[in-house]
């Protein structure tokens, strides 16, 4: 029983324009959501997070929004780069006392010259 | 370089052999994790430290088994090994400041069991 998912396993974008990668979550006490990229044979990198407790957090290219009522974030970016090619995860927590981090399966980036 | 090692990069076990993954921190961190990643699974959490000398089950444990040895060091052991168990696994921790920061992780072991 997924709680994060991921429901776009890739996504193509040209150079310059928005990405937006899309998740959603199913438990309601997740109190922290996070973002994180990911290159071949690399770990994952911490990219941006957001409270339950805000709608939006900002980054320089990168903007995560946060939808409670319909349980849905997205991460933007703009504008996507070559160096944006890679896989993201969404990840999910209970926050304060719950550092544990559910992922969902991940979208792969394709920024297209 | 400050961060989380894993040792080794890269391994290929017989089916039934043993061996323990290593994972090492040095930000003071006081939790630590253990995840593997499979195509098209993500990644799940297979055991999980809150602090030294604790240690919980996560979401896939069956086959596995940790020791929190001290603060800095977070290892993973599969005592026979099985196919089901090729994977890639990571190591990760994480201090105070989950929100800002999120997890830390290390590179890597991949794991063939043939």
């Amino acid at each position: 029983d997924q709680q994060v998912k991921q429901n776009s396993p890739s996504l193509s974008v040209q150079e310059g324009r928005i990405s937006i990668l899309n998740c959603d979550y199913t438990n309601s006490m997740f109190d922290y959501f996070l973002w994180y990229k990911k290159y071949p044979a690399e770990g994952p990198t911490f990219l941006i997070s957001i409270s339950s407790i805000k709608d939006k957090n900002e980054d320089g290219r990168f903007t995560v929004f946060l939808n409670k009522s319909a349980k849905h974030l997205s991460l933007h970016i703009v504008p996507s780069q070559p160096g944006d090619s890679a896989v993201y995860f969404c990840a999910a927590s209970g926050g304060v006392g719950d550092d544990k981090i559910i992922f969902g399966k991940g979208t792969r980036l394709h920024i297209l010259p | 370089n400050a961060g989380v090692t894993q040792t080794p990069k890269f391994q290929v076990l017989k089916t039934g052999q043993s061996m323990t993954l290593q994972c090492a921190q040095d930000m003071n961190h006081n939790s630590m994790y253990w995840y593997r990643q499979d195509p098209g699974m993500g990644l799940r959490l297979i055991y999980y430290s809150a602090s030294e000398g604790t240690t919980d089950k996560g979401e896939v444990p069956n086959g596995y088994n940790v020791s929190r040895l001290n603060k800095r060091e977070f290892s993973l052991r599969l005592e026979s090994a099985a196919p089901s168990q090729t994977s890639v696994y990571f190591c990760a921790s994480s201090g105070q400041g989950l929100l800002a920061y999120g997890y830390t992780f290390g590179s890597g072991t991949r794991l063939t069991v043939v």
